[in-house]
């Protein structure tokens, strides 16, 4: 089973209030990523885990945290809201850090008002 | 850097007419490998086409591309499009092999198939 879960779907935050969105796969990949999607703009890679090591991209550094307790589990966290992190953030997942295929969750829609 | 310029914006066509999408990209490295994902409304985005070969065409699902290094391009093209073909559609890089992890997306073509 080829199987991505992220939630909520839709989420609404405030402008200031944390924001913890959550990711899992039952395909025991070493890898994870996040991802955040705004219109026509192309996805942008926030960061990725491979096993327990989290890489984070250098110019959204400080803006996004994450989490992996265990293999099939990645959050993001985000310390407080702004508008501009209104967008899709899409959960992935590949069998190792080398490996060709992404496998994508269906997406959470953030709004932050 | 490494990048990936797409048709832009909305594309729409009437069905049974062919499909072109157009990607070229920019990389320093030799040997990139090249993909296509599709993302169908309320679906999770999925891998279409891949290709890290030369002027060899690659199929998947009725659609087709080939890599070419020589135009730095890999244009994904269908024979005749379908309703259910309706759908955002990601060219991807990756500039070399040691390292998946680090993906370059083009900014996405919409494709709109109309009867």
């Amino acid at each position: 089973d080829t199987t991505v879960k992220q939630n909520p779907r839709y989420k609404l935050a405030r402008v200031g209030k944390p924001v913890n969105l959550i990711c899992s796969q039952t395909m025991n990949h070493d890898t994870m990523y996040w991802y955040q999607k705004k219109p026509n703009q192309a996805p942008k890679l926030l960061l990725f885990y491979y096993d327990k090591i989290l890489n984070r991209e250098a110019d959204t550094f400080e803006k996004f945290q994450s989490s992996r307790p265990n293999n099939s589990f990645c959050s993001l966290y985000i310390g407080s809201a702004g508008l501009e992190y209104s967008a899709m953030y899409l959960c992935a997942s590949s069998s190792n850090w080398r490996a060709e295929t992404l496998y994508f969750g269906s997406g959470t829609r953030l709004t932050v008002l | 850097g490494d990048s990936v310029t797409q048709t832009e914006g909305l594309v729409t066509l009437t069905e049974g007419l062919p499909v072109m999408l157009n990607c070229t990209y920019q990389t320093i490295y030799s040997n990139p490998f090249l993909f296509w994902y599709v993302h169908y409304l309320n679906e999770s985005p999925r891998l279409l086409l891949k290709s890290s070969t030369d002027n060899k065409r690659t199929e998947h699902q009725g659609f087709h591309a080939t890599l070419h290094k020589s135009s730095s391009s890999f244009h994904l093209q269908k024979s005749s499009a379908q309703l259910s073909d309706s759908a955002l559609y990601y060219c991807a890089l990756s500039p070399t092999s040691s390292s998946f992890s680090k993906l370059v997306f083009g900014q996405g073509t919409s494709l709109s198939v109309v009867p």
